[in-house]
């Protein structure tokens, strides 16, 4: 069974442009996460889908930040402008239900200039 | 708030020793799950091992068990005869039913030859 799938895995920009990201979960998960990982920390949730439904998305920054998970299968994250503080790993996660194991992607490492 | 704590930024020890983990929780809730994920060096976050807090019997798998005092509110990890590719990143994370994963800061763990 394929695992959870992240692209890019690597990400170089300067600041002020925008990035997405794209994940795919594993097939039948309806609960998906986005987390961030600044260096040497553990990841901090910045949204939850349950199938297309955002619900929780109260750490995301909505100025710069948005997400979507059209059809309740693969989503984009997306930062527009990036600033130098965004460099990070963005993890996607998914699990079966709100309440089960989530299993994670490899991440995209971002790097602002 | 749940919050994480994970005392030991670093341990290091000999290949075939039993290394052990810390991690201390805070929590209101009755009814919660607490794991550790392992994440090597630029590689991905796996699940090593998973609690449901109203189960009294510490989970293990293979090498890997647990010690969940849920009076203390302590879930710590037991690695016995380490090997080197358990050289990674331990993250102790809990969730509270639908919950976020709440993850700690992370014990970098180093396997020696």
């Amino acid at each position: 069974e394929a695992g959870v799938v992240q692209s890019p895995r690597y990400k170089i920009i300067e600041k002020k442009q925008p990035v997405a990201f794209w994940c795919n979960p594993i097939s039948g998960h309806n609960t998906l996460y986005w987390y961030l990982q600044n260096l040497g920390q553990g990841p901090e949730l910045l949204i939850r889908y349950e199938n297309e439904e955002a619900v929780d998305d109260s750490q995301l920054p909505k100025d710069r930040f948005s997400a979507e998970r059209l059809k309740g299968v693969d989503s984009t994250l997306k930062i527009q402008p990036a600033e130098l503080g965004d460099s990070a790993v963005y993890l996607c996660a998914s699990s079966e239900g709100r309440e089960e194991t989530q299993y994670f992607g490899p991440g995209t490492r971002l790097l602002v200039l | 708030a749940q919050t994480v704590t994970q005392s030991q930024p670093e341990m290091s020890v000999q290949e075939a020793e039993t290394v052990t983990l810390s991690c201390t929780y805070d929590t209101s809730e009755s009814n919660y799950y607490l794991f550790w994920y392992k994440q090597p060096p630029s590689r991905q976050m796996i699940l090593v091992i998973r609690q449901e807090a109203y189960k009294q019997q510490n989970a293990t798998e293979n090498r890997f068990s647990v010690n969940f005092q849920k009076a203390a509110k302590s879930f710590s990890l037991k690695i016995s005869d380490s090997q080197l590719g358990d050289t990674a990143m331990y993250f102790c994370a809990f969730a509270a039913g639908a919950q976020k994963l709440v993850f700690g800061q992370g014990t970098r763990l180093t396997i020696n030859p």
